[in-house]
């Protein structure tokens, strides 16, 4: 599948480390999502872009620092971050103007270790 | 905000049986209702959704039922197969509002053969 794609797929990191995951959607979409997966916990929604501005920041630290430079590219930077951020951290993207109604497309996800 | 519950955690079956999955969730204000599934290492995918609109919603072996009064929804899948085996996410939203979805905390569907 190639409609959602993550890079990097894994990453190791330490607390004083500054990385970037990437997303890239070739979908025609406009709306994009950061979303962590933990162990045994929902997906917790991060962040909601809709035509590259942030409508949802749902209570997230401030050393995650997501970044759309458009419709199709979706970041999110990294730095200082905590073991207990260690996660799955997946991107999806849906069609524009249907609120939440709308299918979400995942990319296939980045495990991130924090040391 | 929403709060959605998911249960039970983790469901075996025998290969053929049936298998219920029940969300409830708090806002009333939620009206669409999608179900995801998400294989062994890999990305989540929508399998069905409902809209509060209507009471049932049938693709194939899969079913999804909503009760607006009591606020629950539950994925229903007959004559299981080895291939069902995954974990199993319902989610609430608000149709034409935000697009937040809020997830439950997933199912573990293992299917005996």
């Amino acid at each position: 599948e190639t409609g959602v794609t993550q890079t990097p797929r894994h990453l190791v990191m330490g607390m004083t480390n500054k990385k970037s995951l990437k997303c890239e959607q070739h979908l025609g979409h406009n709306a994009m999502y950061w979303y962590k997966q933990s162990a045994k916990k929902p997906l917790e929604l991060m962040f909601v872009y809709n035509f590259k501005e942030q409508t949802e920041n749902n209570s997230v630290p401030s050393r995650f620092s997501p970044e759309c430079p458009n419709s199709s590219h979706l970041f999110l930077h990294l730095h200082t971050l905590q073991p207990e951020d260690s996660a799955l951290y997946l991107c999806a993207s849906s069609q524009d103007g249907g609120g939440a109604g709308n299918e979400q497309f995942f990319g296939p996800g980045t495990r991130l270790t924090v040391l | 905000g929403e709060n959605v519950e998911q249960h039970p955690s983790t469901l075996s079956v025998q290969e053929g049986d049936s298998a219920v999955i029940k969300c409830t969730y708090s806002d009333s204000a939620s009206n669409y209702f999608p179900w995801y599934k998400q294989e062994l290492g890999k990305r989540p995918q929508l399998i069905i959704d409902i809209r509060s609109n209507v009471g049932e919603k049938k693709d194939q072996r899969i079913a999804v039922t909503l009760n607006k009064t009591a606020k629950h929804f539950s994925l229903h899948i007959t004559e299981t197969q080895p291939e069902d085996s995954a974990v199993y996410f319902c989610a609430s939203g608000f149709n034409f509002g935000n697009e937040k979805l809020t997830f439950g905390t997933g199912t573990r569907l293992t299917i005996i053969p």
